[in-house]
């Protein structure tokens, strides 16, 4: 089975600083790879992913990640923290069982935003 | 608006008392999913369902009943509820004929069991 590893399950960065959220995979044939993001007292939901198109994917809040097979990574960036960005963020992997499409999620990195 | 609706939010039992959280989705979609998450845990599969009448176990299925007789409900039974399935449960769900679509949660369902 495919898996995800989120290295820091605390990231903290002042406001206007660089976020960098970290996730590697471990598979030998690249998958299909997610972020998904969880604000307070929410479910959820789609940041980006990547599906074996360009490696360099834009996601909505202005983060992008991308995909560096030689690395087994799928590194998460925002140019600039906003306060509203502080929440926790999940990497994902696709995993095909018997043909059931599941998404294996990471532990989760928490970030917080200083003013 | 398409949403996944689950209830009750927050939830307090005791031991061995029968629940049942149900989750609905209006976008037609045949996958859906459990999922509990708990701290430094991240999100564990429980249960899962290709479609109606077709359910499979995720990664932590023990406790935990489903059933899917209509393709919107996949409710979450839980038969005889203990302290360790205290945690925060998610439903999803998703376009069935692909693995590359996105997973569309609820708002998640708070449990504490006594």
């Amino acid at each position: 089975a495919q898996s995800v590893t989120q290295l820091g399950s605390h990231v903290s960065v002042s406001e206007g600083a660089l976020v960098l959220l970290r996730c590697n995979y471990s598979s030998s044939v690249p998958p299909y790879l997610f972020w998904y993001v969880q604000y307070p007292n929410q479910g959820l939901q789609l940041l980006l992913k990547y599906t074996s198109a360009a490696t360099l994917v834009k996601g909505i809040n202005g983060f992008e990640a991308e995909f560096k097979k030689s690395e087994t990574s799928f590194h998460l960036t925002k140019p600039s923290a906003h306060m509203s960005d502080a929440a926790e963020y999940f990497c994902a992997v696709s995993d095909i069982g018997a043909g059931s499409y599941q998404l294996t999620f990471g532990k989760g990195t928490k970030l917080s935003v200083i003013p | 608006e398409a949403q996944v609706t689950q209830n009750p939010r927050y939830l307090i039992t005791v031991t061995g008392k029968k629940l049942t959280v149900t989750c609905s989705q209006n976008m037609n979609h045949e996958y859906m999913s459990w999922y509990r998450q708990d701290p430094g845990l991240g999100l564990r599969q429980i249960y899962y369902s290709m479609n109606v009448e077709v359910t499979d176990k995720g990664d932590v299925p023990e406790g935990y009943k489903v059933s899917r007789k209509e393709k919107r409900n996949f409710p979450l039974i839980l038969e005889s509820p203990s302290p360790n399935q205290t945690s925060l449960y998610f439903c999803a769900s998703r376009l069935g004929d692909s693995n590359t679509g996105e997973l569309f949660f609820g708002e998640g369902s708070r449990l504490t069991v006594l």
